[in-house]
């Protein structure tokens, strides 16, 4: 089974502070994947990253593509309660069949 | 971008019975994904979805509890049989390539 790691598992902070969420696995992807998930809804894509060493910059939010394409992080600047939700990275296999492995999740709680 | 439709969206269900979850894709996909995400977890994929083929089910999940069909580029069903209150979890469908996903069908088994 091939797992990603995502850490920390719960993250509550107030807004304004910065966070950075780990993403974190043993096997290579084509490329990685960040999304956002909100209670009663499915998961939004935030970010897709493919070369390794990639950095990727969405407001406040900067994701970063490990050399190695097995890991990723996503970094928030001065987090706003809107910010609240679970965070999901994907890494995406291509190899054989074509399938998305999602990692364990963070579950951010930004208090205003 | 793809817009994916979920019926229903949510559903009580008597242990024992079997439901079945459609998914409706607003343009032709060619791999459609369905997952699973038990309460406060993460997304496990439960199986691939070609059009004119088997599906493809991922380890810990088969064929005669959770059958898939594929009747075309744009729809899908998955059906959970013969449920149990371990079953409750929402199921979620996405296409490939661009990783949409509908709103998911929150499934609660009593």
């Amino acid at each position: 089974t091939q797992l990603l790691e995502q850490s920390p598992q719960f993250l509550s902070i107030q807004e304004g502070e910065n966070l950075t969420v780990y993403c974190n696995s043993s096997s290579v992807f084509s490329s990685l994947q960040w999304y956002r998930q909100e209670p009663g809804e499915g998961p939004v894509l935030l970010v897709t990253v493919v070369t390794g060493g990639e950095v990727k910059k969405l407001k406040r939010l900067t994701f970063q593509f490990g050399d190695a394409r097995k890991d990723s992080s996503l970094h928030i600047t001065a987090a706003q309660p809107g910010d609240t939700g679970l965070y999901l990275c994907a890494g995406v296999k291509t190899s054989g069949t074509y399938k998305y492995i999602f990692g364990t999740g963070t579950r951010l709680k930004v208090l205003a | 971008s793809a817009v994916i439709s979920q019926k229903p969206s949510r559903d009580i269900c008597q242990r024992g019975t079997s439901l079945t979850i459609q998914c409706q894709v607003d343009s032709q996909v060619t791999m459609m994904f369905w997952y699973r995400q038990q309460p406060g977890q993460s997304l496990t994929l439960i199986a691939t979805a070609n059009q004119g083929s088997e599906a493809t089910y991922e380890s810990g999940f088969v064929i005669d509890k959770f059958p898939i069909s594929r009747p075309n580029l744009t729809f899908s069903t998955l059906t959970v049989s013969n449920m149990s209150p371990e079953d409750s979890s929402i199921y979620l469908c996405s296409v490939a390539s661009e990783a949409f996903f509908g709103q998911g069908t929150r499934l609660t088994v009593v």
